[in-house]
């Protein structure tokens, strides 16, 4: 069974850094684009960035270029996203999602984490 | 960045009833437009993809269509676990790729 957890998130200062973690399990991780979306009750669902299988490409919404960065680490199953300089409209619930095809970035999410929620407030 | 704009935003239905959800592309996406069902609680999930094929699982009462820029999902006759959040997303264009802001079906 595919199962995607993150962890990582809460309430962190504006200007803070936070970094999330997602853990893979039930498939074979290293051949998958892996991807970050967020959702806000007022702008809704919003694809963050996504990665490649062996991590040599990255792709961001320009909204966090330069602040968020997306990584992976294949012997441990897992897919990062560092977060620096929050800002409040950074809030939302995060969550890792898998690329549906395997070896090409499709751009569709077939299995979704749980979500997990970062505020950002003073 | 190509933005999507789902119609109505909220559809209030019956079980049993048709469900239609418009989704409105603002430039030709081709057939690169997928649908997702989201419940309260609960991670999205996907439901169609290029335009109107139905991913693993789906029941066979969900169908998409469209191509270009007006697209539709609709619901042949709903249940009562259909009733939630549908979000059309583009694929055309990334990055990034866009989502509509939703369509809340509700009894």
């Amino acid at each position: 069974e595919v199962q995607l957890v993150e962890s990582g998130g809460g309430l962190v200062q504006p200007g803070g850094s936070l970094r999330l973690s997602c853990a893979a399990s039930g498939f074979t991780f290293s051949t998958y684009w892996m991807n970050w979306v967020r959702q806000t009750p007022g702008k809704g669902l919003e694809w963050v960035a996504n990665i490649n299988q062996d991590g040599s490409e990255e792709y961001y919404v320009d909204s966090v270029k330069g602040r968020f960065t997306i990584s992976r680490d294949n012997a441990k199953n897992s897919l990062y996203l560092q977060m620096n300089s929050l800002r409040a409209d950074d809030t939302a619930v995060y969550y890792c999602a898998r690329d549906a095809v395997q070896d090409t970035a499709m751009v569709l999410f077939d299995y979704w984490g749980q979500g997990n929620l970062v505020t950002v407030s003073s | 960045e190509i933005v999507l704009t789902q119609s109505p935003a909220t559809l209030s239905l019956s079980p049993g009833e048709r469900a239609t959800l418009s989704c409105r592309a603002s430039q030709s996406v081709s057939n690169f437009l997928a649908w997702y069902q989201q419940k309260p609680g609960q991670s999205p999930r996907l439901l169609i993809y290029d335009a109107s094929i139905r991913a693993t699982g789906i029941p066979a009462r969900f169908s998409g269509s469209g191509s270009g820029t007006d697209f539709t999902l609709t619901i042949s006759s709903l249940e009562p676990e259909d009733f939630a959040v549908y979000y059309c997303q583009q694929r055309f264009n990334w990055p990034p790729t866009t989502f509509g802001q939703g369509t809340k079906v509700e009894i």
